[in-house]
């Protein structure tokens, strides 16, 4: 089973500036990866799928680069709705289909 | 507009049973595979498993193999997760999420939430 690790945990950002975070494969997983978005409440949200392609109505602000086991999504500019946590979510190759979600990482504010 | 419209929430005590779902509207229902995804309470994101509603074919998640079953009637575009004897352990929110191009998702329902007490 591949294992996704995203860091850092908790990124403490203030708004404006770039978020950077990270998610790491522990086999490659082509360009099978997805980013989403969760509030506090709230189902998830897609963000980047194909691991750089912006899902419908996504902001320019998010991009998603990244091929093989490391990828990184950044937020180039911080909104105040942006501070949420963040999952990575790979699929292995059909199929097995076996889908798995990285532990996420929290973007709060400083 | 596609939706993905779950049952509501259920209390439950350890050994019940149950039987929730997710009724998809606003899309060719058998075209896309249907998920479930875990979140224990302020955990993070878990896949379950997911089911063809054309011909109910499933694939599950090793940690999830034998403890639930994963099911669909495409008759009236609904997707089933049951529980056989729920355990205190299974209190979580549970979403059900359309799965785009085999590998993502990309609608999700709004979540159906199972504590389990006694």
């Amino acid at each position: 089973e591949i294992v996704l690790t995203q860091s850092p945990a908790t990124l403490s950002l203030s708004p404006g500036e770039r978020a950077t975070l990270s998610c790491r494969a522990s086999q490659s997983v082509s360009t099978y990866l997805a980013w989403y978005q969760q509030k506090p409440g709230q189902a998830p949200r897609l963000l980047i799928f194909d691991a750089s392609n912006r899902a419908t109505g996504i902001p320019a602000r998010f991009s998603g680069s990244g091929s093989g086991t490391d990828f990184t999504l950044t937020i180039s500019s911080l909104e105040a709705e942006d501070f949420a946590v963040y999952y990575c979510q790979q699929r292995s190759d059909w199929p097995r289909a076996l889908l798995t979600f990285g532990g996420g990482t929290k973007v709060q504010i400083k | 507009e596609v939706q993905l419209v779950q049952s509501g929430a259920e209390v439950k005590k350890p050994g019940e049973s149950l039987k929730i779902s997710c009724k998809g509207s606003g899309y060719s229902f058998t075209s896309y595979w249907i998920g479930w995804v875990r979140q224990m309470p302020g955990k993070g994101l878990e896949w379950m498993g997911i089911i063809n509603p054309g011909d109910s074919e499933t694939k599950y998640s090793p940690s999830f193999q034998g403890q639930v079953t994963i099911s669909a009637d495409k008759s009236i575009r609904t997707a089933y997760l049951q529980w056989s004897s729920l355990k205190a352990t299974d209190t979580a929110m549970f979403y059900c999420a359309r799965l785009r191009g085999i590998s993502h998702f990309d609608y999700w329902g709004q979540g159906t939430l199972v504590p389990v007490s006694s």
